[in-house]
């Protein structure tokens, strides 16, 4: 049984560059989440799929985050036109049901924005 | 939404003492209490998590106990050891169909 995977694991890029993050979840899970976190920060949440709903965006940070999730399993999380600030690693997490299920976490993908 | 509070926001303590770390919950509804343990460079991981039809759960070292009338739940770990020394998150969830609201973290350090 795989765990939830994510890649880039390391992405180094050019402020107004665009990049994709890629998190494949365990399969099954209905649930997946998008999370931010700074060098020494906690855990900043950006957005939640769960099964058919709506996805809850209520933290992406500005209209330049958006992340779908395709088939209800592979999601990926473009970030357009990079700032400095952007700079963080991305932890993609899923869960089998939801926010009552134990949630399980990617390796994150380390974002460098130059 | 679910707001967390998670206190205090490092804790340091002797080798061998024990360590509490206190969270509170705003949404009387949440019923599901995790807490995540966060290593230095590493994913966090789930250690415990209690539901609202208990109010202790132990696993070793560890236990959580809630308060459901206060809306507070509480991490302890007794005889602590270096290998404790991390991040730990408390979260909480009202049902599936909502998020997992997570707290601030507590940075713990076990000093030899």
């Amino acid at each position: 049984g795989a765990g939830v995977s994510q890649s880039p694991s390391n992405k180094v890029t050019e402020k107004g560059k665009d990049v994709e993050l890629r998190c494949d979840p365990i399969s099954g899970h209905t649930a997946l989440y998008w999370y931010r976190q700074s060098l020494g920060q906690g855990l900043e949440f950006l957005i939640y799929f769960q099964g058919n709903s709506a996805p809850d965006k209520s933290g992406l940070p500005s209209d330049r985050f958006s992340a779908e999730r395709t088939g209800g399993s592979v999601s990926t999380l473009t970030i357009q036109r990079t700032q400095q600030e952007d700079s963080a690693v991305y932890l993609c997490a899923s869960s089998f049901e939801g926010g009552n299920s134990p949630l399980h976490f990617g390796n994150g993908t380390r974002l460098t924005v130059t | 939404g679910e707001n967390v509070e998670q206190h205090p926001s490092t804790l340091s303590v002797q080798e061998g003492d024990s360590a509490v770390i206190k969270c509170t919950y705003s949404d009387s509804a949440s019923n599901y209490f995790p807490w995540y343990k966060q290593e230095l460079g590493k994913r966090p991981q789930l250690i415990i998590d209690i539901r609202s039809n208990v109010g202790e759960k132990k696993d070793q070292r560890i236990a959580v106990t809630l308060n459901k009338t206060a809306k507070h739940f509480s991490l302890h770990i007794t005889e602590t050891q270096p290998e404790d020394s991390a991040v730990y998150f408390c979260a909480a969830s009202p049902s599936n169909d909502y998020k997992l609201s997570f707290g601030a973290g507590t940075t713990v350090t076990v000093r030899a």
